[in-house]
């Protein structure tokens, strides 16, 4: 069964530096998202992506992030300037419409931690 | 302000017996609501959501969910619950603020099953 993948699983960071997490959606999705969950805490919605565009993103994706699918198959969120508090756990999504209904498949994540 | 309340931190509910998660909320415009879960030490994965139509959606490993507008409740039910139901469950709104969309998640509920 095709799956999200997501690399790396783990990565420390010094506060400044630039992150890049990238992950694999499957082949034939067209919508793609990026969520994170802060330890112990809620799910929060990062960015959703269509057309090689931004369709929506949420007021926690501010100008130190970024997203891109530089060669079709990657779609990677970059941090430039990370910060303490961006320590999370980082969930890629990609998704598929068939009659009408979407549904959303989850990678097993990018631990970040920021120190 | 727009919100997503899961009233229930944790649920108990013994094998075989029906159960149900509560998610109420409160946003302006025609919400599109969705159910995750998250098991133990994994990532989040999708169960089902609700656009238009039939309140009563389908989703995966046998669970649903009963959209009431006149109630603000997208509650989560399964007829018969199993040991391997016991995780995180999120319920999350997606609504239009201010010319885009913005996901809002619920804090969790963590079910329970007992053997």
């Amino acid at each position: 069964e095709p799956e999200v993948t997501q690399t790396p699983s783990h990565q420390v960071t010094q506060m400044g530096q630039e992150v890049i997490l990238r992950c694999v959606p499957i082949s034939n999705h067209l919508y793609f998202y990026w969520y994170r969950q802060i330890l112990g805490q809620k799910v929060e919605f990062l960015v959703s992506f269509y057309n090689n565009e931004i369709s929506e993103k949420s007021e926690i994706f501010d100008d130190q992030f970024s997203v891109e699918r530089p060669d079709g198959s990657n779609f990677t969120l970059k941090i430039r300037s990370t910060k303490l508090e961006d320590s999370a756990m980082y969930f890629c999504a990609s998704s598929d419409w068939q009659g009408g209904r979407e549904t959303q498949y989850f990678g097993p994540g990018t631990r970040l931690l920021v120190l | 302000a727009q919100s997503v309340a899961q009233p229930e931190d944790q649920v108990n509910v013994a094998e075989g017996n029906p159960l149900t998660v509560k998610c109420t909320y409160s946003v302006s415009g025609n919400p599109y609501l969705f159910w995750y879960v998250q098991y133990p030490n994994r990532g989040l994965q999708f169960l089902l959501k609700y656009i238009t139509g039939d309140n009563l959606v389908k989703g995966s490993y046998g669970f649903e969910a009963e959209f009431n507008k006149s109630q603000t409740s997208f509650h989560l039910k399964k007829p018969s619950a199993l040991v391997s139901d016991s995780a995180l469950y999120f319920c999350a709104v997606r609504s239009p603020t201010s010319g885009t969309y913005k996901y809002i998640f619920g804090t969790g509920t963590r079910l329970k099953v007992l053997a």
